[in-house]
């Protein structure tokens, strides 16, 4: 079975700029989950969507950070307007139940450089 | 509150000897443990988990980690290390109680010498 794919794998954009990244998580799983590393930091929550309602976003840093996921599958995180301390790489994952029995599987990353 | 502390931020064997990364977690609630690894450009990927069965956990590429309670800890071991093992290990705490939580510690990173 395909894997969790992000799209694309890096972004550089500058301050002020707008960017979207895009997940698509394993086919059949109803939770996606977006997470971010800045650098040297923890991977932290950003927020949980079971199928196309956020279960929790208590994550997300602020208003510039907009995510979606129209019709329940693939998802897009949009940062606008993008801030320097922003910069990070962004992980999505995926799994098929919400419990904390079961694995989330990830996708490689999106590294998001704002100068 | 959970938190999640992976006492090494770096670890250098040689190749063929052990391997063992330390972790240490905090959780007002039963929750699951798990070991995540992460190769370069790669996600991240699976090792093995411990979610209230058998306390030492058999994982994949002959990772296992022992589950102690007394200790709040899930260190990972592996007797005979590979150059291939070079990378990034993260230990992750999730629990359902009081809603659904994923926390990471901040990685500890393996180096491995020929």
């Amino acid at each position: 079975e395909a894997g969790v794919t992000q799209f694309p794998s890096h972004s550089v954009i500058e301050k002020g700029q707008t960017v979207t990244l895009r997940c698509d998580p394993i086919s059949g799983h109803d939770n996606l989950y977006w997470y971010r590393r800045v650098m040297g930091k923890e991977i932290k929550f950003l927020l949980h969507f079971v199928k196309e309602s956020k279960q929790d976003e208590s994550g997300m840093p602020n208003n510039r950070f907009l995510a979606e996921r129209t019709g329940g599958t693939y998802s897009t995180l949009k940062v606008q307007p993008a801030e320097l301390e922003d910069s990070g790489v962004y992980f999505c994952a995926s799994s098929r139940l919400t419990s904390a029995y079961y694995e989330q599987y990830f996708g490689p990353g999106t590294r998001l450089t704002v100068t | 509150a959970q938190s999640v502390t992976q006492l090494d931020s770096h670890v250098s064997v040689s190749e063929g000897t052990p391997v063992l990364l330390r972790c240490n977690y905090s959780s007002s609630y039963s929750p699951s443990l798990f070991w995540y690894v992460q190769h370069p450009n790669k996600g991240l990927q699976l090792l093995l988990k411990y979610t209230s069965a058998a306390t030492l956990v058999k994982g994949i590429n002959g990772f296992e980690a022992e589950f102690k309670k007394s200790e709040t800890s899930f260190h990972l071991t592996k007797p005979s290390a590979h150059m291939s093992d070079a990378a990034e290990y993260f230990c992750v705490v999730t629990q359902n109680t009081g809603g659904f939580k994923t926390i990471f510690g901040a990685g500890t990173r393996l180096f491995v010498k020929a």
